[in-house]
């Protein structure tokens, strides 16, 4: 156990529709990065949140959205989803400048 | 997009060897780090090595970075089974990079590395 929660651990949805995915920092932890990897895209950085405000914007798609709640979980939001968006979603949280990132166990959406 | 490739793409080796990935990068950097993957699984941070450093060790890992050349070098010695994944470089750029670039990593494409029994 990473120390960052990630839920559900496996979806399975339909085209159009809409989930959450939720994600909780390790303790103590300000900050929530969510990350997409798919076989055609590799790793890619959507967007970071730091202690409720949004920080930085990668390659995050309209129709998806975040945010960080007042006890630091993060929930990240995926709608009218299509089958490109199939893919593993990770959230990750980091001390502090002189360590690595601690990624969750992640998502992995189906989108069918 | 990624910021860089890996290289070999995959690699297969036999327990005891030493197994050697490389990764290259485009920008300036604030660290470089290297990440494992087990199948479909979370990725582990393994080290971390600043821009102003050349080696790194740890454990079996020995980590090499040139940024006059945009690369580093990740190497498992002795390695076993267990070491059986994938191992992605990941750089993070200093606050200095601004804009989205800083505190978020990018990522190479990933070396599959099989150490067969």
């Amino acid at each position: 156990d990473s120390g960052v929660t990630q839920t559900p651990k496996h979806l399975i949805t339909a085209t159009g529709q809409r989930v959450t995915l939720r994600c909780s920092p390790r303790s103590g932890d300000l900050s929530v990065y969510w990350y997409q990897q798919s076989l055609d895209q590799g790793l890619q950085f959507l967007i970071q949140y730091y202690n409720g405000e949004e920080r930085a914007k990668g390659n995050i798609l309209e129709r998806f959205s975040a945010q960080q709640f007042p006890d630091l979980h993060s929930e990240l939001n995926l709608s009218s989803l299509e089958l490109g968006d199939s893919a593993l979603y990770f959230c990750a949280s980091k001390s502090g400048t002189a360590y690595g990132y601690t990624f969750g166990s992640g998502t992995r959406l189906t989108v069918v | 997009s990624q910021q860089g490739e890996e290289d070999p793409q995959a690699l297969s080796i036999q327990e005891g060897e030493n197994a050697t990935m490389n990764c290259s990068y485009k920008t300036s950097i604030n660290n470089l780090q290297w990440y494992r993957q087990n199948s479909g699984r979370g990725l582990v941070h393994l080290i971390l090595i600043r821009s102003n450093e050349r080696e790194k060790h740890s454990g079996r890992l020995r980590v090499t970075l040139d940024t006059s050349k945009k690369s580093s070098s990740l190497l498992i010695t002795a390695s076993r089974a267990a070491d059986t994944a994938s191992y992605f470089c990941a750089t993070e750029q200093g606050p200095n990079a601004g804009g989205t670039s800083y505190g978020k990593l990018t990522f190479g494409q990933g070396t599959i590395l099989t150490v067969h029994p």
